[in-house]
């Protein structure tokens, strides 16, 4: 079974950038899409990114100017770059991989435990 | 970029039926068949309980069923169990190639 880790630091300073690796194990990275949700406390959850694992991208519109994400082949990892954060990016951070069926790719099948990241100075 | 719209919260009795309604637009659940579920316990990983509007993964209870009318999609539990107690959300895949949630609903097993 597909097995996915976030890891990261816990802190980041407002205006810095907050920086997340995802390992997947147990299964290749290869030939899936791969996503980024988060879940600010108290509230629901929200799609940030996805990318495939040729490289190619797609970014919630609401944050497509701070967001960057890609993709290491050789390690089975995907990271998440976001810029110039403040306390509303406080919020636990989820990779998943999107799933594949005969009607295509509209499914997050696996996901990490997630990784609490605080905004704070 | 706004979310699908769920009820706060459903309760219900054990062994009782109940349905979380999930609306967007035509813009994301009316326009395709990517509508999907989840089932959350805090401080867990979310876990897919239903993906394309109506198909259950191996494992998955067949308590669980979801549907779709139009711009509304909907879960339903049946044989309502203690243990779905949980938070739940649906997804869709939205025009502009991206994915967006619903706000979530608290589910209580009275």
């Amino acid at each position: 079974q597909v097995q996915l880790q976030e890891s990261g630091p816990g802190l980041v300073k407002p205006s810095e950038t907050l920086s997340l690796t995802c390992t997947v194990s147990r299964g290749s990275i290869s030939s899936y899409y791969w996503s980024w949700i988060r879940q600010p406390p108290g509230e629901g959850l929200e799609w940030i990114a996805y990318i495939y694992y040729s490289g190619s991208t797609n970014y919630n519109p609401s944050l497509k100017s701070r967001v960057t994400t890609s993709v290491d082949t050789t390690k089975n990892q995907v990271s998440l770059k976001l810029t110039s954060v403040t306390a509303a990016d406080t919020a636990v951070y989820y990779c998943a991989r999107i799933g594949r069926s005969v009607a295509g790719t509209g499914f997050f099948d696996y996901w990490g435990q997630g990784t609490l990241v605080t905004v704070s100075s | 970029q706004s979310a699908l719209t769920q009820p706060a919260s459903v309760s219900g009795s054990p062994g009782q039926s109940i349905t979380i309604s999930c609306t967007g637009t035509s813009s994301d659940v009316g326009g395709y068949s990517f509508v999907s579920w989840y089932q959350h316990h805090p401080g867990k990983a979310p876990k897919l309980m239903i993906y394309d509007v109506s198909n259950r993964p191996s494992g998955v209870s067949n308590r669980f069923s979801g549907s779709k009318s139009g711009n509304t999609a909907s879960l339903t539990i049946s044989g309502l169990q203690a243990e779905d107690e949980a938070d739940y959300y649906c997804s869709s895949w939205r025009s502009g190639s991206t994915y967006v949630f619903g706000t979530g609903t608290k589910v209580t097993v009275l």
